[in-house]
């Protein structure tokens, strides 16, 4: 069966600061994966999505970028955290041509 | 842009009643529309999904209507219970995009 695993589960920074988040998927190959955050009061936010090794897609221009060097590895990256980084960050993977898609459990960032 | 919302933050329903779930789009070109719950500090997960070609879908007391003149879609949960009581996310998916919507907080009182 398919998982999905994202770490860390919390993680307090300090404005300016790096961030990498981390996220795999076991079980399947070639999956669409994504990045999500939300910030607080607001839905889920898109960030990137990826169909393949290298392939990344960016939806809202930030402080932040993304990278998927293995075929089940998403990374979320900042060289500069800012206050406004702060929020509930997930990430996702779909079967390609598939509806549904499978969520991590998220990672709660606080940037102090 | 904002192209799914939904307008109502919160819905407070009774146990054993309907919850009507609302979302607006504005994009007529998406294929799905999906339908996830969310607990705090949890990710999301999967309830319904409906394609853009039909109307209504169903599965066991959740149904997800589809009104495409409206660019409109609910989520009808009867009967509501108590553990229903979460945050409720619409979806749009378009060619490997999936884009939600700001969500809806249900509580489900007994």
């Amino acid at each position: 069966s398919q998982t999905i695993h994202q770490w860390p589960a919390t993680l307090v920074q300090p404005v300016g600061s790096p961030l990498s988040l981390e996220c795999t998927v076991e079980g399947t190959s070639n999956p669409n994966l994504y990045w999500y955050r939300q910030a607080a009061g607001r839905g889920l936010q898109l960030l990137f999505y990826s169909v393949g090794i290298g392939q990344i897609s960016s939806e809202v221009p930030q402080n932040l970028s993304a990278s998927r060097p293995q075929d089940r590895q998403f990374i979320l990256s900042s060289k500069k955290l800012l206050l406004s980084d702060s929020g509930f960050y997930l990430c996702a993977w779909r079967l390609q041509g598939a509806v549904e898609a499978f969520f991590g459990q998220g990672t709660r960032l606080t940037v102090v | 842009d904002q192209q799914v919302k939904q307008n109502s933050p919160s819905l407070s329903v009774q146990e054993g009643r309907i919850s009507i779930l609302n979302c607006d789009y504005t994009n007529s070109m998406f294929d799905y529309f999906l339908w996830y719950k969310k607990y705090p500090a949890e990710g999301p997960t999967f309830l319904i999904s409906i394609s853009s070609i039909k109307d209504k879908n169903e599965d066991g007391r959740f149904t997800v209507f589809l009104n495409k003149s409206a660019k409109h879609l609910s989520l009808h949960i009867v009967p509501s219970q108590p553990g229903d009581s979460a945050v409720y996310f619409c979806a749009a998916e378009k060619t490997d995009k999936l884009i939600f919507g700001t969500g809806t907080r249900l509580q489900v009182f007994p």
